[in-house]
């Protein structure tokens, strides 16, 4: 089974607010990145979070990890409708492969 | 255009064929990446190259599947023998990422949707 579990699968909001979205693992990683995927579209990289860090910024983006949770969260402020997509949490651990989740599927409604 | 590119965009194949995909990953990325990925799931990891060398495969990898990326450059993806069940997106993800060095950032092709009639 996959180890990124994504929670929740869908989530549908309204233009202009927080969107929060998170992630199970089950074993030691290295890092978390996390991925967005639009409609006919490749992934796109959003963010990656090293094991040692606990949040990171990147303009809208808020990630935080909890190592001893083994969990991590997104969060996108102010959502607007270009912010619909599926999200992917991925880990990474030492000498190993890329471990993706089944995703979340965010809406914005305008 | 610079970024990751794959060949070709949608194949429909009759079950029992071969087929084979390219990708072309950024020039100077040391790995190459595939991976498979269906309707309403996240990608699922098949194998990855690291330079020519193929470190690691997933055991979803069945025997009629094989990549090969000889000059460390461009890598095919071929499967064998094709069945129903391999209907998909196969997707390709390159990465800087030099021997042992982990936090990669992978960037992704624009996938290759295979059916399988």
């Amino acid at each position: 089974s996959q180890q990124g579990e994504e929670d929740p699968q869908a989530l549908s909001i309204q233009e202009g607010e927080n969107a929060t979205m998170n992630c199970s693992y089950k074993t030691s990683i290295n890092n978390l990145q996390w991925y967005r995927q639009n409609s006919g579209r490749g992934l796109v990289h959003l963010i990656l979070i090293r094991s040692n860090e606990r949040e990171k910024h990147s303009g809208r983006l808020r990630v935080t990890l909890d190592t001893s949770k083994k969990s991590s969260s997104l969060l996108i402020t102010a959502s607007r409708a270009a912010d619909t997509a599926s999200y992917f949490c991925a880990t990474e651990n030492y000498g190993q492969n890329f471990v993706f989740g089944p995703g979340t599927r965010l809406s914005v409604l305008p | 255009d610079t970024g990751v590119s794959q060949n070709p965009r949608h194949k429909i194949t009759k079950r029992g064929q071969n087929v084979t995909f390219r990708c072309d990953p950024i020039s100077e990325h040391n790995r190459l990446y595939w991976y498979r990925q269906t309707l309403g799931q996240g990608p699922e990891f098949l194998t990855y190259f690291q330079n020519e060398a193929q470190l690691e495969k997933s055991r979803l990898l069945s025997d009629r599947f094989s990549a090969e990326r000889p000059k460390g450059s461009f890598s095919t993806l071929e499967i064998q023998r094709t069945e129903q069940g391999d209907s998909a997106m196969y997707l390709c993800a390159s990465s800087l990422g030099l021997v042992w060095q982990v936090n990669n950032e992978q960037f992704f092709g624009p996938g290759t949707r295979l059916t399988v009639l």
